[in-house]
């Protein structure tokens, strides 16, 4: 899986769309870009996935640039509850099972 | 309710003895893993399973062991032969099989903090 590098903090005020960025610069061809997030002392929970076209479910958006050399997901109108660490992930998917988990970007929603 | 258990949600045990954590699941998933996280840290991949009773290594095997018996359940021994097993452990299934991308999102239980004293 390619690795990805994401920022290690940030802040978003409630009611604000949240941008996080993700790089991952040596992607292949058939590797996807999922994002997870983590509650504090929860188990991961998956929010969206693409390859090139932007997707958009009822959690968050996904904008992958042309080169797919970077993302960004972007939470709409952030919650105290998105208050939580996102990680990026490249795999290729179909009987590649390993999902690798960085450190993620700890989103701190403030009032 | 479908959904992904792991027992019990903390666990204590003295230096030396083995330990299992349980992980069962009722979404039909053929695919199950086992994370570890340490504070402040990502999840790293102890080890998988993608069918009943076949598993593999994954990154930090070492002074674990799994069995994967029924497809239902996962469970993992923390033994005595880890040398820092004091974490937070995560088990986690998916739909697996290699049918497509979607098959791939694994869905978490809610984890067991382990301490050893």
């Amino acid at each position: 899986d390619a690795k990805t590098t994401q920022p290690p903090s940030m802040d978003c005020a409630e009611g604000r769309a949240a941008n996080l960025p993700c790089n991952h610069s040596t992607i292949s061809g058939n590797e996807y870009v999922y994002w997870y997030r983590q509650i504090h002392s929860q188990g991961p929970q998956y929010i969206i996935h693409g390859l090139k076209n932007n997707e958009t479910n009822e959690m968050a958006s996904l904008i992958i640039t042309e080169d797919r050399k970077s993302s960004t997901l972007i939470l709409p109108h952030a919650t105290l509850r998105d208050t939580a660490v996102y990680y990026c992930i490249a795999n290729s998917g179909g009987s590649n099972y390993k999902l690798t988990f960085g450190k993620g970007t700890l989103l701190t929603v403030n009032p | 309710d479908g959904g992904i258990t792991q027992s019990p949600k903390y666990l204590f045990r003295k230096e030396g003895q083995n330990v299992t954590l349980s992980c069962e699941q009722n979404l039909n998933h053929d695919a199950m893993y086992w994370y570890r996280q340490d504070p402040g840290q990502g999840l790293r991949l102890i080890y998988y399973s993608q069918i009943v009773n076949d598993f593999q290594k994954g990154d930090i095997a070492e002074g674990y062991s799994v069995s994967r018996e029924k497809k239902e359940s996962f469970p993992l021994t923390v033994t005595s032969a880890q040398k820092n097993p004091t974490a937070f452990y995560l088990c986690a299934s998916s739909l697996g099989g290699g049918r497509g991308l979607k098959d791939n999102e694994q869905f978490f239980g809610p984890g067991t903090r382990l301490t050893v004293l």
